[in-house]
């Protein structure tokens, strides 16, 4: 079983919808939980981080974090054809107690297309 | 400020040839990562250093060597290439590797294909 499972997609979708992009995880010590957006050939970059559970709002997008529950989303409102993109949901765990080194596990990514 | 630079874009090796990919930034990071990048796999850790001098495995190390001899440099070695590391691979910097998991920068990636 994977650590982090977030559906592919592909998803397509009018352009002023609200979007919602889903990720399950299955280990509890992740701590922190992050959205990447990667465009065809691009590295990808960082769109939100939280650290609790709980809402986090920046512009059209909010990251939502329940960890009762291991699972965490991420809203678009009033979605636009430039949100056309891979998103990535990633989650940062423990790789040393000495050096406090994080690593991140990503989800596979879910292609998002906004239509005109 | 140029961020994370990795080259070559695009690579075709044969198998058995050796390579190095090359990754740099100038944020003064202490920690930087290198990942792979596969349909249907997501990104995968390959190695990771939390400063000059120090490096460590990820996931993914099989075949692929790491040094960090300068905080800006942080270059990736293909041994003996082999058609199981066809891939993107791109390489990541953060401000910190001390428990913040946020702020993660990435290259654009490199394009590896071996024949």
């Amino acid at each position: 079983q994977k650590e982090v499972e977030q559906d592919p997609g592909p998803l397509s979708v009018p352009e002023g919808a609200i979007v919602s992009l889903n990720c399950t995880y299955s280990n509890s010590a992740f701590q922190y939980f992050m959205w990447y957006r990667q465009y065809s050939r691009k590295g990808p970059e960082l769109l939100m981080y939280t650290y609790s559970s709980g809402n986090k709002e920046d512009g059209r997008f909010t990251a939502q974090v329940d960890k009762s529950s291991k699972y965490i989303s991420l809203f678009i409102r009033d979605s636009q054809p430039s949100d056309s993109a891979t998103y990535l949901c990633a989650m940062s765990a423990l790789l040393s107690w000495i050096q406090g080194a994080q690593k991140l596990v990503f989800g596979q990514g879910t292609r998002l297309t906004i239509n005109p | 400020n140029a961020g994370v630079t990795q080259t070559p874009k695009f690579q075709v090796l044969k198998t058995g040839q050796s390579m190095t990919l090359q990754c740099a930034q100038d944020m003064n990071h202490e920690y930087m990562s290198w990942y792979r990048q596969d349909p249907g796999m997501g990104l995968r850790l390959i190695h990771y250093s939390v400063g000059a001098g120090i490096t460590d495995q990820g996931e993914v190390p099989n075949g692929y060597n790491v040094s960090r001899s300068t905080t800006e440099d942080f270059p990736l070695r293909l041994l003996s290439a082999a058609p199981s590391q066809t891939s993107v691979y791109f390489c990541a910097s953060s401000y910190s590797p001390r428990g913040q998991g946020g702020g993660y920068t990435f290259g654009s990636g490199t394009r590896l294909t071996v024949v």
